[in-house]
């Protein structure tokens, strides 16, 4: 299994709701990213979580809330946003090599959570 | 602070064609990739470069390295349509405990018939 899934792939929300955005890997990866992609621009990192605990927070803003609930699993939180966040909201795992392997620091992208914000 | 600059940003090319997207970055690092994404899609790793003089070929797309000069190219030979996508590179740098990238700003690939 060498996928990353994303739910949901679409999501329309108001300002004022409050949803979730899920990310799941079998692959045994321990580093999972948060990625925001707008139009025609590369993603920009948002968040990293390495064994379960959260190692960079790329100042982004309260009302995006991450959450890492176990190693296969990567969450979102999503709480009074506004529409500038319309993006596509991509996840990603990579691999951490020990025993003498180079770290190829390689990542894995699922497909993506295209999110618009009315 | 690291910066990735790519070109061009926008290729059109005919098919049957030669040619190189050049990425170019700022300041140290030992880690390059190639990613592609098609439209609405997500992004599909292509190489991995770990080391100076790194050398990699899938198919009709060939990437190379060379941390001195911080330049890592990716040619592409024969073009064809399947080709046609937005290539980006990304550069590593900062910390262990997770990779973060910093990504160009993608050079979009047109092959024409």
């Amino acid at each position: 299994d060498t996928e990353v899934t994303q739910t949901p792939k679409h999501l329309v929300m108001g300002m004022t709701n409050k949803k979730s955005l899920k990310c799941e890997q079998h692959m045994g990866h321990r580093a999972m990213y948060w990625y925001k992609q707008k139009a025609k621009k590369p993603p920009e990192l948002m968040f990293v979580y390495s064994y379960e605990k959260l190692s960079i927070n790329e100042s982004v803003p309260s009302r995006f809330s991450p959450e890492c609930p176990n190693s296969s699993l990567l969450n979102l939180h999503l709480h009074a946003l506004q529409p500038e966040d319309s993006a596509l909201y991509l996840c990603a795992s990579s691999q951490r090599v020990t025993s003498g392997r180079r770290w190829t620091g390689e990542l894995f992208f699922g497909e993506g959570s295209r999110l618009t914000v009315l | 602070e690291l910066k990735v600059e790519q070109n061009p940003l926008f290729l059109s090319m005919q098919e049957g064609k030669n040619y190189t997207i050049y990425c170019n970055y700022s300041t140290t690092s030992d880690r390059l990739y190639w990613y592609r994404q098609d439209p609405g899609k997500s992004l599909e790793s292509l190489f991995v470069l770990l080391s100076n003089g790194a050398v990699k070929q899938e198919g009709r797309l060939m990437a190379s390295l060379d941390t001195k000069a911080r330049l890592s190219t990716l040619h592409i030979t024969a073009a064809v349509h399947d080709l046609s996508a937005t290539y980006f590179c990304a550069v590593a740098g900062g910390g262990t405990s997770g990779s973060r990238l910093t990504f160009g700003e993608g050079t979009q690939l047109t092959v024409n018939p």
